[in-house]
């Protein structure tokens, strides 16, 4: 079990660009979570999807986010166009359904100047 | 909706000896799960401790214990016989079931030293 595995480790961007973040899940975890952490707001739930649907993204914070989810084994976090204010830590979860913990990747670290 | 506070944004604490961090958070749910995690330096987020809110009784962990109450919304970590592995951001966080997934709420963190 490889864990969670998140792609890049860090990525720096300019502003304007477009930025992708991928997440492989573990298999047999059927919900997957998007989250967003930085020093102003902490931990944020950016979205949420359950059997590769997506459930509640009403934490996305503009349309420039957009989340995908085509199979089990694959998600992404898109950033169109990117922003000096979305610099921040993006982690990617994987849990099952019904109260259980969240296993978490090492997260990227996105730096848009 | 939940909300979570973790009132110490730091502690501080000798190794060897006990430290105890709060947590107090507000749900409508009966039925959740809190979760303690751990994030050190690394930045990989590590669970440390569960607890179900319907049992009465504490979770432990070895070093690690809650002291949960449920009536007072309150959700403490203790980490006894400090090490200094120990040193890193400690997240509180209440997890209730959605119907399709579960959802967890973190709070602002307490960033915990240890020394010598």
């Amino acid at each position: 079990d490889a864990g969670v595995i998140q792609s890049p480790r860090h990525e720096v961007t300019e502003m304007g660009q477009e930025v992708t973040l991928r997440c492989k899940p573990i298999s047999g975890h059927n919900s997957l979570f998007w989250y967003r952490q930085t020093m102003m707001r902490g931990l944020e739930l950016l979205i949420y999807f359950n059997n590769n649907v997506p459930i509640d993204d009403s934490g996305m914070p503009e349309d420039r986010f957009s989340a995908k989810m085509p199979n089990a084994s694959f998600s992404t976090l898109k950033i169109q166009p990117s922003e000096p204010r979305d610099s921040a830590v993006y982690f990617c979860a994987h849990g099952r359904a019904e109260n259980t913990e969240a296993f978490f990747g090492q997260g990227t670290r996105l730096t848009v100047v | 909706a939940q909300t979570v506070t973790q009132s110490q944004p730091e502690m501080s604490v000798q190794e060897a000896e006990t430290v105890t961090l709060s947590c107090t958070y507000d749900t409508s749910e009966s039925d959740y799960y809190l979760f303690w995690y751990k994030q050190p330096p690394s930045r990989q987020m590590i669970l440390v401790i569960r607890q179900e809110a319907y049992k009465q009784q504490n979770a432990t962990e070895n070093r690690f214990s809650v002291n949960f109450q449920k009536a007072a919304k309150s959700f403490s970590l203790k980490i006894s016989d400090s090490q200094l592995g120990d040193a890193a951001m400690y997240f509180c966080a209440p997890t209730y079931y959605t119907g399709t997934a579960s959802k967890l709420t973190f709070g602002t963190g307490t960033r915990l030293q240890v020394t010598l």
